[in-house]
């Protein structure tokens, strides 16, 4: 089974620390995706990879940026945490097909207080 | 742009009655569809997908759902539902073109009730 494995399920932060969530998968997918989940509005992709090093922007990368140094792994980092990022944070990967689903953790719930 | 709708954005459904819930897309290019499901407190786990051919996709616990091309709706039903049932369920598509993002709908959440 493809394991995905993000490295909290529960997180609090102060407002304006940089906060590290980490996503791990076991599978060598090369496609890796962050999406952030709020009551009403679905799953909304912040951003993605498709390689080592290579990363994209999705519809909502402000405030957000991200590290891919080995394929297992994909970093989200928030530079400076607000209470506006407060969110449920969801790490998935997929291999390099489209016709694939996507696999994902378990999920990180974020709060900024 | 593509963008999924999902037109429910919650579904009450008594236990053992059949349940549809529906999903209207948008895309200039073909794309290939999914369902997901969310649990409580745990990530999506894919119901099914349709790729190409039959219209009709069978998936897991019993859903299937039904492509219309020109309705470019991918509405995912069940016979019969479970209290188990209960979830979060997303409709989701990639376009087969271009790069590999996953668009996904705002959810419909699912509680059968016994």
């Amino acid at each position: 089974d493809v394991k995905v494995t993000q490295s909290s399920r529960y997180l609090v932060k102060r407002t304006g620390e940089k906060v590290f969530l980490e996503c791990v998968q076991d599978m060598d997918h090369e496609n890796m995706f962050w999406y952030r989940q709020d009551p009403g509005l679905g799953l909304r992709l912040i951003y993605f990879s498709y390689d080592v090093k290579m990363k994209e922007k999705g519809d909502i990368p402000e405030g957000y940026s991200v590290s891919r140094e080995k394929k297992e792994r994909f970093s989200l980092i928030l530079e400076s945490a607000s209470t506006n990022q407060t969110s449920m944070y969801l790490c998935a990967s997929s291999p390099a097909s489209r016709a694939a689903e996507a696999f994902f953790g378990q999920g990180t719930r974020l709060t900024v207080v | 742009a593509q963008s999924v709708t999902q037109l429910d954005s919650q579904v009450p459904v008594f236990e053992e009655a059949p349940v549809e819930l529906r999903c209207n897309y948008s895309s200039s290019v073909s794309v290939y569809l999914f369902w997901y499901v969310q649990y409580p407190n745990q990530g999506l786990q894919l119901l099914l997908k349709y790729l190409s051919g039959s219209t009709l996709v069978k998936g897991i616990n019993g859903f299937e759902a039904e492509f219309n091309k020109s309705q470019t709706s991918f509405h995912l039903r069940k016979p019969s539902v479970h209290i188990s049932d209960t979830a979060e369920y997303f409709c989701a598509l990639v376009e087969n073109t271009g790069g590999f993002k996953t668009i996904f709908g705002a959810g419909t959440r699912l509680f059968v009730k016994a």
